[in-house]
């Protein structure tokens, strides 16, 4: 069965300062990985998935296939970046199901 | 547009009484999902429905859980005599469906409190 793990339940990072979120996944596929964003009070939402290669509000993330990963990056942190980070998988083509991490909870320090 | 939309936004029941979450997708969204969001637990998969159909009910906890969608459109999860565990925020999603993996939309979710 797949899994996704995000090792840090808490991060915080001065403003201005790099930032990773950890993601690591175990699927015997070819999966996609998204991560998804939720501020505070406010609802889930998609930042960026793996195959779209884009970055988006400065965040950008790779797949690593040979360490299963899909670390979260942006080399500058703002305030504005803290929130609730989960990452997620979901099968190639077929039942569209996210599994997702625990998430990490990202300060930004001012 | 309207996104995906959810009641009650807060439930607070009994245990041992029966609730029914609604959920309201976007509309031409042909997936549908439900998940729950629990202290500690993160997110988990309960449901997924492609039109009326619910190809994977992997993720409910027990026979106690059910859902349904009518009309491809709106989806009830009906929970029977509640239990504390029960307690989370219950979040419905939709997206386009089979064969795209695109982003799936979250609603506001529906906070259940099991007293």
């Amino acid at each position: 069965a797949q899994r996704v793990t995000q090792p840090e339940k808490l991060l915080s990072v001065f403003k201005g300062a790099p930032v990773e979120l950890k993601c690591n996944y175990s699927y015997s596929g070819s999966p996609e990985l998204f991560w998804y964003v939720q501020y505070s009070r406010q609802r889930l939402q998609l930042l960026l998935r793996h195959i779209s290669r884009e970055s988006i509000k400065g965040f950008t993330a790779d797949l690593n296939k040979g360490e299963t990963s899909f670390h979260l990056k942006k080399p500058f942190a703002q305030e504005e970046d803290s929130a609730m980070y989960y990452c997620a998988l979901s099968e190639n083509f077929g039942n569209e199901k996210l599994t997702f991490g625990t998430g990490t909870r990202l300060t930004i320090i001012p | 547009g309207a996104g995906v939309s959810q009641s009650p936004s807060n439930k607070v029941t009994e245990k041992g009484k029966d609730v029914e979450l609604r959920c309201d997708p976007i509309s031409g969204h042909t997936a549908l999902y439900w998940y729950r969001q629990s202290l500690g637990q993160g997110l988990e998969f309960l449901i997924y429905f492609q039109g009326n159909s619910a190809p994977d009910k992997s993720g409910l906890p027990s026979d106690r859980f059910s859902a349904e969608r009518t009309g491809g459109s709106v989806s009830t999860l009906t929970i029977q005599r509640t239990q504390q565990e029960d307690s989370a925020v219950y979040l419905c999603a939709s997206s386009l469906g089979r064969g795209r993996p695109y982003e799936q939309y979250f609603g506001p979710g529906t906070r259940l409190t099991v007293t």
